[in-house]
């Protein structure tokens, strides 16, 4: 059972920076799992930010940014705002036709 | 501007079969190099996906779920369906459709419909 690993929750300051990781319980997330990132609010669908590592969705702000580190997919928020405060969930492309989203990460802006 | 619209019962009785279709406008469900991809999320709970189509009725199915999962398209109506079989509680869920990018391994869910509830209960 392949488990996708996300911190459950992190903080950040109004203007500040913060990176939260996507990981594999078994294996280095690479690009060759094409990692994407999504941003969820209260009562509405998910939205890209990020697909495959590194490439912003269309109208995304700059402030948003995704790579590799180390053996995990990231995105870096930098400048953090109000309406930032999400819920954020990877997804990672297993190969053979299988999708798996990681858990979530409830992000607060404090 | 794609658009796609979830439909079914919102209540499901236990160890029955949930229903729904997922009508795409603004655009056609045979476009090449998209998957239609449906995902689930309990609440207070994250993103699963559920299994994906491509028009040509090729399936991609969650392995969890694959022994109760059959996803099909009609692709004259520009509509894709799921149904889950033998449903419990625990597939209480908004359920999304969407449409999935996919090129060479490169994927984006980047269209999402506004989701449903489907609740299982007696």
């Amino acid at each position: 059972q392949t488990v996708v690993t996300q911190e459950p929750s992190f903080s950040v300051s109004p203007g500040g920076a913060v990176t939260l990781t996507c990981g594999l319980s078994s294996d280095s997330v690479s690009t060759s799992y094409y990692p994407s990132w999504y941003q969820q609010t209260p009562g509405q669908a998910p939205r890209t930010l990020m697909y495959s590592t590194n490439i912003r969705s269309s109208g995304v702000p700059d402030r948003f940014s995704g790579s590799i580190l180390g053996n995990k997919a990231a995105l870096t928020i930098t400048g953090a705002q109000a309406d930032d405060e999400s819920d954020y969930y990877c997804v990672l492309n297993m190969g053979s036709g299988i999708w798996v989203f990681g858990g979530g990460t409830k992000l607060t802006v404090l | 501007q794609l658009q796609l619209q979830e439909s079914g019962p919102g209540l499901v009785k236990p160890s029955e079969t949930l229903s729904l279709t997922c009508t795409v406008s603004g655009g056609s469900i045979s476009s090449s190099s998209y998957y239609w991809g449906w995902i689930r999320q309990p609440p207070g709970k994250g993103l699963e996906w559920i299994g994906s189509i491509y028009y040509s009725g090729t399936t991609y199915y969650n392995p969890s779920l694959k022994s109760r999962i059959t996803i099909s398209v009609d692709t004259s109506n520009d509509q894709f369906s799921l149904k889950l079989s033998s449903v419990t509680a625990a597939d209480t869920a908004v359920y999304y459709c969407a449409r999935q990018y996919h090129y060479s391994g490169h994927t984006n869910f980047d269209y999402w419909g506004q989701g449903t509830l489907v609740a299982v209960s007696s």
